[in-house]
């Protein structure tokens, strides 16, 4: 099965950076995703990642490393309508996803 | 490219009465297509993985005589709740895709499902 972790909120100022973390305990691993929500709204995809590292796009980075079951997505120069809920999810095509962290962004 | 879209996008029903979501994928044919849940301030929840032309697979406690999935063509797949409850009352999206290369799932804009 699959065991996701990420802290439920986190809250920060326009104009910083925000880390959020997830961690991971799967009987198979394939890839790990990020996605964005916005309340009541479907997901959208942030990134992917399936080697240890870090991938960079834009004011969006996701870092994995798979001996740690550890991944964190790393926004930059937050904008308010950046306030939505960050997904951790693992898997490959099926996904299992994580309860979400909410990220307010306050002026 | 890769737009998923659903219908209706919510919905009222009563208790006891059936109803049935539509997922399409717009601008690329989709082999498999999944089902998910989300209650508030939930996850989703994978309920079943539909594939084209053939049964579909349901995750573990999804009853899948209450949840009929159909996925007749490549490009829609249907989601019919039977004999619904209140505690139905979800918020349901589709994804199409998470093959290839990338994996990646586009998510439909979802289904606001209420039961009364």
């Amino acid at each position: 099965g699959q065991n996701i972790d990420q802290p439920t909120e986190m809250t920060a100022t326009e104009g910083a950076i925000v880390q959020i973390n997830c961690t991971y305990q799967t009987s198979g691993f394939n890839g790990l995703f990020w996605y964005q929500q916005h309340a009541g709204e479907a997901p959208t995809f942030l990134s992917y990642n399936v080697l240890d590292g870090l991938e960079e796009k834009g004011r969006f980075s996701s870092f994995l490393s798979r001996s740690k079951g550890y991944s964190y997505l790393l926004l930059k120069e937050l904008q308010m309508k950046d306030s939505a809920s960050y997904l951790c999810a693992v898997g490959d095509y099926k996904l299992s996803f994580g309860a979400g962290t909410t990220v307010t962004v306050r002026a | 490219g890769a737009v998923v879209s659903q219908h209706p996008s919510w919905v009222i029903c009563k208790s006891g009465t059936s109803v049935k979501i539509e997922c399409r994928s717009l601008d690329f044919q989709a082999t498999t297509m999944f089902w998910y849940r989300q209650f508030p301030k939930q996850s989703l929840m994978l309920m079943a993985t539909s594939n084209e032309g053939s049964k579909a697979t349901y995750e573990q406690g999804v009853e899948k005589d209450k949840f009929l999935i159909n996925h007749a063509s490549l490009t829609l797949s249907t989601l019919t709740v039977t004999s619904a409850h209140p505690e139905d009352s979800s918020f349901y999206i589709c994804s199409a895709g998470g093959t290839g290369d990338s994996y990646e799932q586009y998510f439909g804009p979802g289904t606001r499902l209420t039961v009364t």
